[in-house]
């Protein structure tokens, strides 16, 4: 059973775009989500996170949007560069006794000149 | 560099063999993580340790084990391996049990030939 859905698999954007990856979630209990960037041969790093309790955080270009009613938080990148080519992956965390994150499939991001 | 270091980097080995997969956390950290990542299944959380002791258990099968040393290094056994073992293996670490601040080694790929 998935837990974190994330769309689309794949995406390619012109550079100076904007990317947006959409995630939705069931387990009402999470209580913190976070969005890692894995590129080719390396491991996932955490690129920015959010709590339920605010409903965007912005960090330079990546922007999360958290709508908590609807169950869904998406990851916004604006002026979408070519070294943004990545694979980009949502996850959550829940609150309640676990402690291990719950990831999306992924989002090959593909950013052309 | 995210200071959580994995070795071996690559391995193949034959069906039915036995492999172990090191992880030195960053200095400091107390909570190791592994995760499978496969391009069907994206990361599986498979098992954590805190500080010496298991916490968490998720997706992993019974022919893999796993233990952290009083050093804090783990490791992850995998034994009589099939062909669908093929993956990377990431380990990850934080300082605390919730992993809000994990970060993640470069991975072990796992081929089974």
């Amino acid at each position: 059973q998935q837990q974190v859905k994330q769309s689309p698999q794949s995406l390619i954007v012109q550079k100076g775009g904007i990317s947006i990856i959409n995630c939705a979630y069931e387990n009402t209990a999470f209580d913190y989500f976070p969005w890692y960037q894995q590129f080719p041969g390396k491991g996932p790093a955490l690129l920015i996170a959010i709590r339920p309790d605010v409903s965007e955080k912005k960090e330079g270009r990546f922007t999360i949007s958290f709508n908590k009613s609807a169950k869904q938080f998406s990851l916004h990148i604006m002026d979408s560069q070519p070294g943004d080519s990545a694979t980009y992956f949502c996850a959550a965390l829940s609150g309640a006794g676990s402690y291990q994150l719950t990831f999306g499939k992924g989002t090959k991001l593909s950013v052309i000149p | 560099d995210s200071g959580v270091t994995q070795t071996p980097k690559h391995l193949i080995t034959a069906t039915g063999q036995r492999v172990t997969l090191r992880c030195s956390p960053r200095s400091g950290d107390l909570s190791v993580y592994w995760y499978q990542q496969s391009l069907d299944q994206g990361l599986q959380f498979l098992i954590q340790y805190y500080n010496g002791e298991e916490r968490a258990k998720g997706n992993i099968l019974e022919r893999f084990s796993a233990q952290q040393f009083p050093d804090l290094h783990s490791e992850l056994n995998l034994s009589s391996l099939e062909l669908g073992d093929s993956a990377l293996y990431f380990c990850a670490s934080s300082y605390r049990q919730r992993n809000t601040e994990a970060f993640f080694g470069q991975g072990t790929r796992l081929t089974v030939v």
